[in-house]
């Protein structure tokens, strides 16, 4: 059973720049969620997609912003770069999200992260 | 405001010598309490959920348990492939967000 596909792995940009990270989630899995990893501050709640849209956003400015295509494939962009948005990205995707219940539909399984360097 | 504060941030044992990782949180209207596992250069890799105060899971040498207040994760016997920072992060009711803790980093000498 394939896991959570990032692309890309890593990418350096340097500030003002925008970049799109890429997420394919797990066969089946209609729920994709977004996180940010940093030293400082850990993981952080970016947005989660179900069935194309955004249920919920972490507080972030808006120059992140996501979608999610019909096939569950997720994409998140950042605009105008900072040096501070330097970070591990995580996707993570699950059968329903954190709310379908204690089934096992609620676990969120993570992918290896795009590591972003800005300069 | 949700929060989460792990302890210890890092933890040294010797192969075989028991421990445990704390997870206190603060949330109102807990669904949920998740333990992950990450790796470095890896994404967090799911442990356990934990849903009411006085549940009690185990998964090979670990075991995790659960209180209104905290959560702890017990390792017994630990071996060097056990190393790793150990994640805690609560789900509240409403929300489809998990908010984290900065994490334990374990170390398991031989």
């Amino acid at each position: 059973k394939a896991g959570v596909t990032q692309t890309p792995r890593y990418l350096i940009k340097t500030r003002g720049q925008q970049v799109t990270l890429s997420c394919s989630p797990i066969s089946g899995h209609r729920s994709v969620s977004w996180y940010q990893q940093t030293p400082g501050q850990g993981l952080q709640f970016l947005f989660e997609y179900f069935s194309e849209t955004q249920r919920n956003k972490g507080n972030f400015p808006g120059r992140f912003s996501g979608r999610q295509f019909s096939n569950s494939r997720s994409e998140m962009n950042v605009s105008t770069l900072e040096l501070g948005d330097s970070a591990l990205y995580l996707c993570a995707s699950s059968l329903q999200g954190l709310a379908g219940g204690d089934s096992g539909a609620n676990v969120l399984t993570f992918g290896a992260g795009s590591r972003l360097t800005v300069l | 405001e949700d929060q989460v504060t792990q302890s210890p941030e890092a933890l040294r044992l010797q192969e075989g010598e028991s421990s445990s990782l704390n997870c206190s949180y603060t949330v109102s209207g807990l669904r949920g309490l998740f333990w992950y596992r990450q790796d470095p250069g890896k994404g967090p890799e799911f442990l356990f959920t934990l849903y009411s105060a006085g549940e009690e899971k185990e998964k090979e040498r670990l075991k995790a348990t659960l209180t209104k207040k905290e959560s702890f994760l017990h390792i017994t016997a630990p071996k060097p492939e056990d190393s790793a920072t150990y994640l805690c992060a609560v789900h509240r009711g409403g929300s489809e967000k998990l908010v984290f803790g900065k994490g334990t980093k374990l170390t398991v000498n031989p």
